[in-house]
């Protein structure tokens, strides 16, 4: 079975400097991995998305991620957080058969201090 | 249009009542899927529909019922719920090609009293 785990629940960062958020994936085959953004009272939001190619890919609002094969991680970064881009951060796993059906982590709420 | 629509935003039931989540899309995708989620946590799969047909329902007690009219179209009936549903449910929507995302929509903030 897939799975993908976010070993942060909270991330806290300042503005300005940079951020990661962790996430680390285990599957059968190839993996497809995503991840998403959710804002209070609101649905997930789609960020960016790794298939095959490049290992860093580039997303939504100066987001960017890093595939790291050997290491099993999809680590979520961006170079200068901003306070709006504190939210709650998804990493998941789409299943290639399984009527494509997404395993997301537990979450890892991201605080940016003015 | 690129968005998915959840109606009711919003709604409070008892536990004898019997009430219908609805959802829509536009962007032609053929699967669609209801997630449950409660605060802080990551949502959890309820049921897939592929090609308007369900193909995954994860256990879900008979409570809920899903139905999908047509490709566009996904509801979700409710009856007899507990507290314990009370939840934030979540539609999305997606191609049947792995390599995309999904799109979800708001959701329906649900309380059952």
């Amino acid at each position: 079975a897939q799975s993908v785990a976010q070993p942060e629940d909270q991330v806290n960062v300042a503005e300005g400097n940079p951020l990661t958020v962790k996430c680390t994936y285990s599957v059968s085959g190839n993996p497809y991995l995503f991840w998403y953004v959710q804002y209070p009272n609101r649905g997930l939001q789609f960020l960016l998305k790794y298939i095959t190619g490049d290992n860093l890919v580039k997303g939504s609002y100066g987001f960017e991620a890093e595939f790291n094969k050997s290491q099993t991680s999809f680590h979520l970064k961006k170079p200068s957080a901003l306070v709006s881009d504190s939210a709650l951060y998804f990493c998941a796993v789409r299943d290639s058969g399984n009527a494509g059906k997404s395993t997301f982590g537990d979450g890892t709420t991201l605080t940016v201090k003015p | 249009d690129t968005e998915v629509t959840q109606t009711p935003k919003h709604l409070v039931m008892g536990m004898t009542n019997k009430k219908s989540l609805k959802c829509e899309q536009h962007m032609g995708h053929r699967a669609m899927y209801w997630y449950k989620q409660k605060a802080k946590k990551p949502p959890e799969l309820m049921f897939v529909y592929s090609y308007e047909k369900l193909s995954i329902n994860e256990s879900v007690p008979s409570r809920f019922s899903p139905e999908c009219p047509n490709s566009s179209l996904l509801n979700l009936h409710l009856h007899a719920l507990q507290p314990e549903d009370s939840a934030l449910y979540l539609c999305a929507s997606s191609t049947s090609r792995t390599a995309y995302g999904y799109t979800f929509g708001s959701g329906t903030r649900l309380t059952v009293v």
